[in-house]
């Protein structure tokens, strides 16, 4: 059974640019959920894919969008790249569970994002 | 919306016993989760409780459930320098997302 990997594993942007990273979600699972974890904090959701589709969204603006594929893989999509995006984005997979709910989240090693 | 607290630094011998506390606002919370996370990496899994329990153990790894005060805790026994690291609550609602505390800094001295 391979686990959540992510890549790239560091990225280096400057203000204004657009970035995209990517998550293979562990085998057996169908949802990616993707959290941004700022220098010192706690992870923060930012939005989850179940069938290919968005599947709820936490406080972020749209220049964050996603996608995910056939085969469970996700991106995230990040456009006008600002400073305050320097983070740690971390990608989590799980199974689907009924009324909406999703199993425990396995997480990825996370993409270090700099925005210069 | 959720609130996860938890106190941000915790300083424990070897050999000892290590308690995190954590305090949760969300009462529709189904899962709690302990998360680990090393300098560098990804958040580990370690344990996880659902809401209609008291306790569960799990080798070195006891989690408590208070429901009525929402209050959480994680204790290790016998800690290790391994144990050394971040290590986050979680709560799960009636949703699909993970609400985060800030973390707690455990510190394991020789």
């Amino acid at each position: 059974e391979t686990g959540v990997t992510q890549s790239p594993t560091h990225l280096i942007k400057t203000r204004g640019q657009q970035v995209t990273l990517r998550c293979s979600s562990q085998s057996g699972h169908n949802t990616v959920s993707w959290y941004q974890q700022a220098l010192g904090q706690g992870p923060q959701f930012i939005f989850q894919y179940y069938r290919e589709e968005e599947n709820g969204r936490g406080n972020f603006p749209p220049r964050f969008s996603g996608l995910q594929f056939p085969n469970y893989s996700s991106e995230l999509n990040v456009n006008a790249l600002e400073l305050d995006d320097s983070a740690l984005y971390l990608c989590a997979s799980s199974q689907d569970l009924a009324g909406g709910r999703t199993d425990t989240q396995y997480f990825g090693p996370g993409t270090r994002l700099t925005v210069l | 919306g959720e609130d996860v607290e938890q106190s941000l630094f915790l300083s424990v011998r070897e050999g000892d016993s290590s308690v995190i506390n954590c305090t949760y606002t969300d009462s529709s919370s189904t899962y709690l989760y302990w998360y680990k996370q090393e300098p560098g990496a990804g958040l580990q899994l370690l344990t996880y409780i659902f809401s209609n329990m008291d306790m569960k153990q799990d080798q070195r790894l006891t989690v408590l459930l208070n429901k009525k005060d929402k209050h959480l805790s994680l204790r290790i026994a016998d800690t290790q320098t391994g144990d050394s690291a971040i290590y986050f609550c979680a709560e799960m609602g009636d949703d699909y997302k993970l609400s985060f505390g800030a973390g707690t800094t455990v510190t394991v001295r020789a």
